[in-house]
């Protein structure tokens, strides 16, 4: 399972696009990249899954480039409540060991700011 | 269609008891995963089962948990003599088990503290 790293906290304001980029070399061929984000005493909530090139739906888009040891989340216009952590994770379908488990980091944790 | 259903939301046992947490997956999904989240810090996998068998349980401590998601119910995760250390938020996830990418749903999370 491919391990990722993304920046640990990062601010802005109201209205802004915010990209938060996360690194993964070790990718392999069958794994997919998802993005979680987590409020405070919640769970974490689903954002967007991807293979390749680029995801969109109606919270956010996620660009994969072609060697896909890289991806970042793009949030548009960004408000108050998407102040959160946000995962990247890698892994899945199931591999040689037969298991779905997510490897959590410790998130990018964004502050929107009015 | 509701979502992953965790209940106690908060349980306070005291050293040396049992605390039993339960997770009830979306339907219509036959795999379910326990988290663990220490404050500041990323959720850890625990274990992952399907209805009536353990499928990885590498993150399990080899004492004191266990864990089952029998045929009929909810899942249940069960640790027993608790201690201080293992006060945390314990979140459960499910999914289809159905296609070959599959989503994690979570659900509330239900918050152990140990006296």
């Amino acid at each position: 399972l491919a391990k990722t790293t993304q920046p640990i906290s990062m601010d802005s304001y109201e209205g802004q696009e915010v990209n938060i980029t996360c690194s993964h070399n070790n990718i392999a061929t069958n794994d997919y990249i998802t993005w979680y984000q987590q409020f405070p005493s919640q769970g974490p909530r689903f954002i967007i899954q991807g293979y390749k090139t680029k995801v969109t739906n109606e919270v956010a888009s996620l660009f994969i480039p072609a060697d896909r040891k890289s991806s970042t989340l793009s949030l548009p216009r960004v408000s108050l409540s998407d102040t959160a952590v946000y995962y990247c994770l890698v892994g899945g379908p199931r591999g040689d060991d037969n298991t779905d488990k997510l490897i959590f980091g410790t998130g990018t944790r964004l502050q929107v700011f009015p | 269609n509701a979502g992953v259903m965790q209940n106690p939301r908060h349980l306070v046992r005291r050293r040396g008891q049992e605390a039993r947490l339960r997770c009830s997956p979306m339907k219509g999904h036959s795999h379910v995963y326990w988290y663990r989240q220490l404050p500041e810090e990323g959720l850890k996998f625990m274990v992952y089962l399907q209805k009536e068998n353990i499928i990885d349980e590498s993150g399990m401590p080899k004492e004191r948990f266990s864990a089952e998601f029998p045929k009929e119910g909810p899942s249940i995760l069960r640790i027993q003599q608790v201690v201080r250390g293992d006060s945390a938020a314990y979140f459960c996830a499910s999914s289809p088990g159905t296609g070959v990418e599959e989503t994690q749903y979570f659900g509330p999370g239900t918050r152990l503290l140990v006296l």
